[in-house]
């Protein structure tokens, strides 16, 4: 069966720091991978998307960056953090790109 | 504008009672919408899907409907429990990796 792990699972950084989430899928190949960021309050906004291996989408502009350096492994970096990089970030991935999503465990991040 | 909204923003109910949830989306294009369950701090997970000739579709005691001429969803619950206490996200896929995502209506039962 198919795992989506995320990892840290919470983390606290200063402005102006770096960051690195990571994201692995097992039992599945060449998955479609996706980063959103969720708000309190808001609806899930998705950041990236890839369809392979160093294929990556960028929904919005924004201070942050992806890659995909093997088929199912997906990272969320930033150079400087700002405040407004608080937030749940989620990774997901989807078998076609109508299919379902499924989703990992989420990191709490807070900027301070 | 691709959008989802979805209604009540939170609801409280007493367990055992039913409920229903409210999703209008404007999506195009349309190729299927899901309804999700997020309980705090996790991620979501899926309930039910209808593509657009569905018109309901159930899981366990989770009846969703969708009516596409009018663009709107509910999803019900039927003989609530502690455990249905979560977030409930509407989903609508344009079929190219586009997914919109509504804010949800968080869901209390209470004992």
């Amino acid at each position: 069966s198919q795992t989506i792990h995320q990892w840290p699972a919470t983390l606290v950084q200063p402005v102006g720091s770096p960051l690195s989430l990571e994201c692995t899928v097992e039992g599945t190949s060449n998955p479609n991978l996706y980063w959103y960021r969720q708000a309190a309050g808001r609806g899930l906004q998705l950041l990236f998307y890839s369809v392979g291996i160093g294929q990556i989408s960028s929904e919005v502009p924004q201070n942050l960056s992806a890659s995909r350096p093997q088929d199912r492994q997906f990272i969320l970096s930033s150079k400087k953090l700002l405040l407004s990089d608080s937030g749940f970030y989620l990774c997901a991935w989807s078998a076609s790109g109508s299919g379902e999503q499924f989703f990992g465990p989420g990191t709490r991040l807070t900027v301070l | 504008k691709n959008q989802v909204e979805q209604s009540p923003q939170s609801l409280i109910i007493l367990e055992g009672k039913n409920c229903t949830l409210q999703c209008n989306y404007t999506v195009s294009p349309f190729s299927n919408l899901r309804w999700y369950k997020q309980d705090t701090g996790r991620g979501p997970v899926s309930l039910t899907i209808m593509t657009f000739s569905e018109n309901t579709k159930s899981n366990g005691r989770y009846t969703a409907t969708l009516d596409a001429d009018t663009k709107q969803s509910s999803l019900h619950i039927t003989a609530s429990q502690l455990s249905d206490s979560a977030s409930y996200i509407c989903v609508v896929s344009t079929g190219t990796y586009k997914y919109i995502f509504g804010t949800g209506t968080r869901l209390k039962v209470l004992a």
